[in-house]
C-alpha cells in the first residue's frame, strides 16, 4: 500500500545533541512537509519542499534543517539550537499543484528531551 | 495572515447524538477547506474537503458546507458512534510555489460515550 513512513516512533534527545527524523513516501508525490504539533494546539509548518533539491522555510523553521535529495525522502534534523524540541512531529506529502490537493500524513515521531 | 478558529473542546456526547463542530476562517484569497481527523497516537487523515463556495464535502456520514458569506465550514454528523471519538482539525489550504500551505485550527477533542 502507498503511504508515508516516519521513523522512529519515539525519539529521545540529550541536551546539545542534533537528531534526525526520517520521512519516506511511496506515493510519487512532489511536495513534502514537516509539521510540529504541541498539546492542545494545531499543527504548525516547519519546512516544505515542492520538488527535489528545493525547500522553503515555514512558519517555525528556526532550530530545524531539512534536505531533499530524493523524491521519496525528506528528513528533518532538530538541532541543538531548537530550545524547546519536545513535540509530536508529522510529515506529510501532496501530489499535484494548488490549494485543493489534500495532504497525506505519516503516523508521527514523538521527540522528548532526556 | 490567514487563520482558522475552531470550537473549543473537549466535546462529549452520547452515542447517536447529533454533532456540530464549528469552524470559521479568515483568508485573503479563495482557499480550499478541509476537515482532518486524528486518532490517538496517529497522524492526520483527511475526512472531507470543499474547494469553492457552496461546495459540500461529505464522508462517513460527516458533512460540511463551504459558506463564503459567513466564512464558515462547520462539521456535522447526524448520529455519532463510539468509533468517532478522535481529535478533529479544520484547516484551510492555499497554493504556495507549487505546494500547499495548510493553516490549522487548534483541534477539537470529541468523546462519544456508549
Amino acid at each position: 500500500d502507498g503511504g508515508i513512513t516516519q521513523s522512529p516512533k519515539y525519539l529521545f534527545r540529550k541536551e546539545g545533541q542534533n537528531v534526525t527524523l526520517s520521512c519516506e513516501q511511496n506515493l510519487n508525490h512532489d511536495a513534502m512537509y514537516w509539521y510540529r504539533q504541541d498539546p492542545g494546539q494545531g499543527l504548525r509548518l516547519i519546512y516544505y519542499s515542492q520538488i527535489v533539491n528545493d525547500f522553503q522555510k515555514g512558519d517555525i523553521a528556526e532550530g530545524y534543517s531539512v534536505s531533499r535529495e530524493k523524491k521519496e525522502s525528506f528528513p528533518l534534523t532538530v538541532t541543538s539550537a531548537q530550545k524547546n524540541p519536545t513535540a509530536f512531529y508529522l510529515c506529510a506529502s501532496s501530489g499535484g499543484r494548488g490549494a485543493s490537493q489534500p495532504q497525506h500524513f505519516g503516523d508521527g515521531t514523538r521527540l522528548s528531551i532526556l | 495572515g490567514d487563520s482558522v478558529t475552531q470550537m473549543e473542546g473537549p466535546v462529549t456526547l452520547s452515542e447517536e447524538a447529533f454533532l456540530t463542530i464549528n469552524c470559521t476562517y479568515t483568508a485573503t484569497g479563495y482557499p480550499s477547506l478541509f476537515w482532518y481527523v486524528q486518532y490517538p497516537g496517529e497522524g492526520l487523515q483527511l475526512l472531507l474537503k470543499a474547494t469553492k463556495a457552496d461546495d459540500k464535502g461529505s464522508n462517513k456520514g460527516f458533512e460540511a458546507t463551504y459558506r463564503k458569506e459567513t466564512t464558515s465550514f462547520h462539521l456535522e454528523k447526524g448520529s455519532v458512534q463510539v468509533s468517532d471519538s478522535a481529535v478533529y482539525f479544520c484547516a484551510l489550504g492555499e497554493g504556495i510555489q507549487g505546494a500547499q500551505k495548510l493553516v490549522f485550527g487548534q483541534g477539537t477533542r470529541l468523546t462519544i460515550n456508549p
